[in-house]
């Protein structure tokens, strides 16, 4: 079964918006990951965040983790068209390779 | 992609047939790992490696056999192809434990008819 879930499933934003995507999980985790996925590719880290973190910035990305509500966002500031693509978050408990991926949110940028 | 590479990408085969994937990286990353991607699904994973000969199951290891004979190759094998492995299948490295972050292949769309 998943252990993330994300949200929303799709999201179509005009560019130069932001754009937010939860993701929210069911157990204790050792820590949190996003990836993207352009059409057709393979999966790109963009981020790693540790549950004794609460923030982390990277360029255009900000996330976010709640531990107490089990939960993650991922916002992108001042969207681009290339910006287009499927991200997932993906926890990982323990110190163990059991890395659980939500289905993902495919968000959409328009120019 | 980052030193990693997918054979093939892509193949169609018929019900109760083999089937061999093969992943190869030039990273000498210690660990390596099969993942299936369906609609609605997102990853899950299928088996793992942690070092030359040594594999371990994941999420969804009922009908796959993996082998690593070598640090930079990861053979997943279909031991009798069943219509729901129709799937794309990845392959993913990682220096360390998945305490760090993954690093993905292109893809193997792989077809069960």
């Amino acid at each position: 079964s998943q252990q993330g879930e994300e949200d929303p499933q799709a999201l179509s934003i005009q560019e130069g918006e932001n754009a937010t995507m939860n993701c929210s999980y069911k157990t204790s985790i050792n820590n949190l990951q996003w990836y993207r996925q352009n059409s057709g590719r393979g999966l790109v880290h963009l981020i790693l965040i540790r549950s004794n973190e609460r923030e982390k910035h990277s360029g255009r990305l900000r996330v976010t983790l709640d531990t107490s509500k089990k939960s993650s966002s991922l916002l992108i500031t001042a969207s681009r068209a290339a910006d287009t693509a499927s991200y997932f978050c993906a926890t990982v408990k323990g110190n163990n390779n059991d890395m659980r991926f939500g289905a993902g949110t495919r968000l959409t940028v328009k120019p | 992609d980052a030193g990693i590479t997918q054979s093939p990408r892509h193949k169609v085969t018929e019900t109760g047939t083999p089937v061999t994937l093969r992943c190869h990286q030039t990273e000498n990353h210690r660990y390596m790992y099969w993942y299936r991607q369906d609609p609605g699904h997102g990853l899950r994973l299928i088996h793992y490696s942690y070092g030359v000969k040594d594999t371990d199951k994941g999420e969804v290891s009922d009908g796959y056999s993996v082998s690593r004979s070598k640090t930079e190759d990861f053979l997943l094998t279909l031991e009798s192809a069943t219509s729901s492995q129709t799937s794309v299948y990845f392959c993913a490295i990682s220096g360390s434990s998945a305490s760090y972050e993954q690093y993905f292949g292109p893809g193997t769309r792989l077809t069960v008819t």
